[in-house]
Order: C-alpha cells, then structure tokens, then sequence
C-alpha cells in the first residue's frame, strides 16, 4: 500500500498571508492524487484532483502541483474559512490512500 | 445535485456486526459510471478507505478489511449499506459515504458521517 506523508502536521498562519503544505507518496502515483479540506464537525470537501485542477467551486487562491512522489496544495492570503485540516489521497494504486493531515491553524 | 446521508446504530458491541446505510438522492443509484465508497475516520486520526461497489454490484475492497466487509446495493431504496463483522474498539470511528463518478478515483461529495462507537 502506498503511504502517504504530509508535513508539517500544523501550519501556523496569519489571516492574508499564504500557507504552503507538502504531500509525499512512497513511490510514485503520476498525477493521480487529490486534496481535501476538513472543518470540524463536517466531511471532507474535494479541493483538488489531477495533482492540479480544482474542483467546481472552488476559489483560485487554492492550488495544487506536483507529480510522482512530490506535491504541494499552497493557500494564497489565508481567509478565515480556509482555517482546517487538509488532507491528500493517491488514487494511482490499490487501496487509496490518504495523509494523516495537515492543520492549517490562526497564528 | 447529489447528496448523501449515513444511517445507522452509534453503538455497536464487540464482535457483532456493524451496519450502515447510505441514503442517496439527486441520482439513481445504479445509474452507469457511479462508484459508491466506505471511508472511515478514528477519532482525532486520518482517513481510511474501506471499499467501493459499482453501480452494477461489483464490489473492492481494502484487504486490511476485505474478510470482514460487504457492502451492497439497495436499489429499491436508492441506498448501499455496510456490513462490517467482527467489530472490536478498533473499528469505533467516524463512518462516511462518497461517491465518485466515472472512475474509483477521488471522492466527491461525501455524507456527513455518522459515528459508531464499539463498546460493551
């Protein structure tokens, strides 16, 4: 199974400023791979797929790059909605797979 | 647009079988190119897909959990269900059904999870 590693595990920011999270799979899985956002108290919500296309409705300040073993969903100018926890999932193998997460935390 | 809500006890005792349904609205069920999954979150931890059925009743699962998981389709009722045996603490988690559309991919949307907790 592919293992999936997300860094750092809490990311503290200032409202306005950007945020950076990294996603590293075990070996490689293309561009197979999406993100998702998480508040508590509800499901997950599909940001990303593809490494780098967001999903409908999503805002641009949410981008996604990457491919092989290597990706990066950055935040541009933090908003107050995008405090939580984010998380990605390879569907290049059997079974999918998700990061343990990566909180996005109010500096 | 579609939508999807879990169902089903919150408690269940160790080495029963827990059970869940899906209610599924804003599409048919068994409509071509549907994949409906099982993803469950322990409390405070990550996420864990637990396996899909097509909308023709083919079935995948993750081999962590492949000996003690069904899941089925109810297509009278517009609904899947998880049957998972055996149940220990390990399995209390948060349980969540999604869809994915075209390809067993990625996950979207997904049902606000309901919460099974294993204990005498």
């Amino acid at each position: 199974e592919i293992l999936m590693t997300q860094s750092p595990a809490t990311l503290s920011v200032s409202p306005g400023e950007g945020a950076t999270l990294s996603c590293r799979a075990s070996e490689s899985v293309s561009s197979n791979l999406a993100w998702y956002q998480q508040k508590p108290g509800q499901a997950p919500r599909l940001l990303i797929y593809g490494a780098s296309t967001r999903a409908t409705g999503i805002p641009t300040r949410f981008s996604g790059i990457g491919s092989g073993t290597e990706f990066t969903l950055t935040i541009s100018s933090l908003q107050s909605e995008d405090f939580a926890v984010y998380y990605c999932q390879q569907y290049n193998n059997w079974p999918r797979t998700f990061g343990q997460g990566t909180k996005v935390e109010i500096k | 647009q579609v939508q999807l809500r879990e169902s089903g006890p919150g408690l269940v005792k160790p080495s029963q079988t827990l059970s869940l349904t899906c209610s599924v609205s804003g599409v048919t069920i068994s409509s071509f190119g549907n994949f409906w999954s099982w993803i469950r979150q322990h409390p405070g931890k990550g996420l864990e897909w637990i396996g899909y059925i097509y909308y023709s009743g083919s079935t995948y699962y993750n081999p962590s959990l492949k000996s003690r998981v069904i899941i089925s389709l109810d297509t009278s009722r517009n609904l899947f269900s998880l049957r998972l045996s055996s149940v220990t603490a390990a399995d209390t988690a948060m349980y969540y059904c999604a869809r994915s559309s075209g390809q067993p991919n990625w996950f979207d949307p997904w049902g606000q999870g309901t919460l099974v907790t294993v204990s005498s």
